[in-house]
């Protein structure tokens, strides 16, 4: 149990167009999903916290304007990079989590390149 | 700042080596601490976790960890490695009752046959 799957998993795009990410819980309902980022030979950092049916909450330095994040339901919340340039190329990694359960679940991560 | 540090960030050792990962954080108060475990292209799964109790935590794989409140350190340690421990391990805080996780940089474990 407790799966987490994103899609897609690898994605190219050009520079300045719009890329979005889901992130989907298989079998659980989360009540809370996070995204990070993973730059190479880095560690995850936590870009926001999204609540189902209310808006996110970005960590300092990210732009909400950049980053849309968008949690319609208990199950899949769906990350929005607008207007890409590569500086925004990275893995991208969503995880759920759940009242009853003390743990995040993380999904297997997206790779965006910026052309 | 608050913050999560690893000491190594590249450890490389021999089959059936112990395997000792330093984890020292800089919050105050109660936190949760994390192990978790990333293979090559897999993704992110917990190793094992603290909440209260015992200090010292068993996992999956063989891999335990001890909590030293006064050292602020969660250190994880395996006996004997294997190969298909190659990996890069994270130390994860969560200073809340539960919620966001703040990582550390991570170790790059390569194990060698």
């Amino acid at each position: 149990g407790a799966v987490v799957s994103q899609h897609p998993s690898r994605v190219i795009c050009k520079s300045g167009t719009s890329v979005k990410i889901e992130c989907r819980s298989l079998d659980f309902q989360a009540t809370t999903m996070f995204w990070y980022r993973q730059f190479p030979k880095k560690s995850l950092m936590l870009m926001a916290t999204s609540n189902e049916g209310s808006k996110a909450t970005y960590e300092q330095g990210v732009e909400k304007d950049k980053f849309l994040i968008n949690h319609a339901s208990l199950t899949l919340s769906t990350l929005t990079v607008t207007s890409a340039h590569p500086e925004d190329s990275s893995f991208y990694i969503c995880s759920a989590t759940r009242t009853d359960y003390n743990e995040q679940f993380f999904g297997p991560g997206t790779r965006l390149t910026v052309l | 700042a608050q913050s999560v540090s690893q000491h190594n960030h590249h450890v490389i050792l021999s089959e059936a080596a112990s395997l000792e990962l330093g984890c020292n954080y800089s919050y105050g108060g109660t936190v949760n601490l994390f192990w978790y475990v990333q293979y090559p292209g897999q993704h992110l799964q917990l190793l094992l976790k603290y909440f209260s109790g015992d200090p010292l935590v068993k996992g999956i794989k063989g891999f335990e960890a001890e909590f030293i409140k006064s050292k602020f350190s969660f250190n994880l340690r395996k006996p004997s490695v294997q190969w298909s421990d190659t990996a890069e391990y994270f130390c994860a805080v969560n200073p809340d009752s539960w919620g966001k996780l703040q990582f550390g940089a991570g170790t790059q474990v390569v194990v060698t046959p």
